[in-house]
């Protein structure tokens, strides 16, 4: 059974830093492309960031980059997300993904899709 | 940048279909999925790859995209349908790398 389990989240002041661990059990870890994806309370889906299976490929949405840095170990079948001078607006749950067909996307007509969410964790930043 | 458009509400009596629609630019070249979003839960896949069903989705849920709008189908809907759909896109970002993009969400109501 595939799980994915997110830890780390917490209560941030702005500016501050936090580090997301997913832990991945039940498939083949360095087979697969991952991303996390956060959603805002009350609202809705938000891609973050993604990682390919190799980290060879990273890629980031333009409202975290510079500040979020994504990294995987894959003999520890963990992917990490570090987070850096936070604001009020990345309040959100952030789940760990699995993309279902294993590669990470590198054109627009890309027929990937996630196939496996975590439970999410919470990061709430505030003063 | 590129959206995904999709009608913020629809209603849908039980037994009746429904039909979320998620539009935006150039979706001929683009597949299209959706998750159906329960409350408290994480997002479930119900259609990838623009009209595939993943293995224990009932056969009732469809899609297809048309190549300017692409629509998530339920045919005799029932009472657990009821939740938010999001459909799910690629496109590239501001540095000319690809992202995933999501549509805005659409909460069904089976009433």
């Amino acid at each position: 059974e595939v799980q994915l389990v997110e830890s780390g989240g917490g209560l941030v002041q702005p500016g501050g830093s936090l580090r997301l661990t997913c832990e991945a059990s039940g498939f083949t870890f360095d087979d697969y492309a991952m991303y996390w994806v956060r959603q805002a309370p009350g609202k809705g889906l938000e891609w973050v960031s993604g990682i390919s299976w190799d980290s060879g490929i990273t890629g980031y949405a333009d409202s975290v980059k510079g500040r979020f840095t994504v990294s995987r170990d894959n003999a520890k079948n963990s992917l990490s997300l570090e987070m850096n001078s936070l604001r009020v607006e990345d309040t959100a749950l952030y789940y760990c993904t699995r993309d279902g067909r294993g590669s990470y996307c590198g054109s627009v007509s890309c027929p990937s899709y996630i196939d496996y969410w975590g439970q999410g964790t919470l990061v709430t930043v505030s003063s | 940048s590129f959206e995904l458009s999709q009608p913020p509400s629809v209603s849908v009596s039980p037994g009746q279909t429904a039909s979320i629609t998620c539009s935006g630019d150039k979706l001929w070249n683009k597949y299209i999925c959706w998750y159906q979003q329960k409350p408290g839960l994480s997002p479930l896949l119900v259609i990838y790859q623009d009209s595939k069903r993943p293995s224990g989705i009932p056969e009732r849920f469809s899609g297809s995209n048309s190549g300017t709008t692409a629509t998530l189908t339920i045919s005799g809907t029932q009472a657990m349908d009821e939740a938010d759909y999001y459909c799910q896109a690629w496109d590239y970002n501001s540095e000319v790398n690809t992202a995933m993009v999501f549509g805005g969400g659409t909460k069904l109501t089976v009433l």
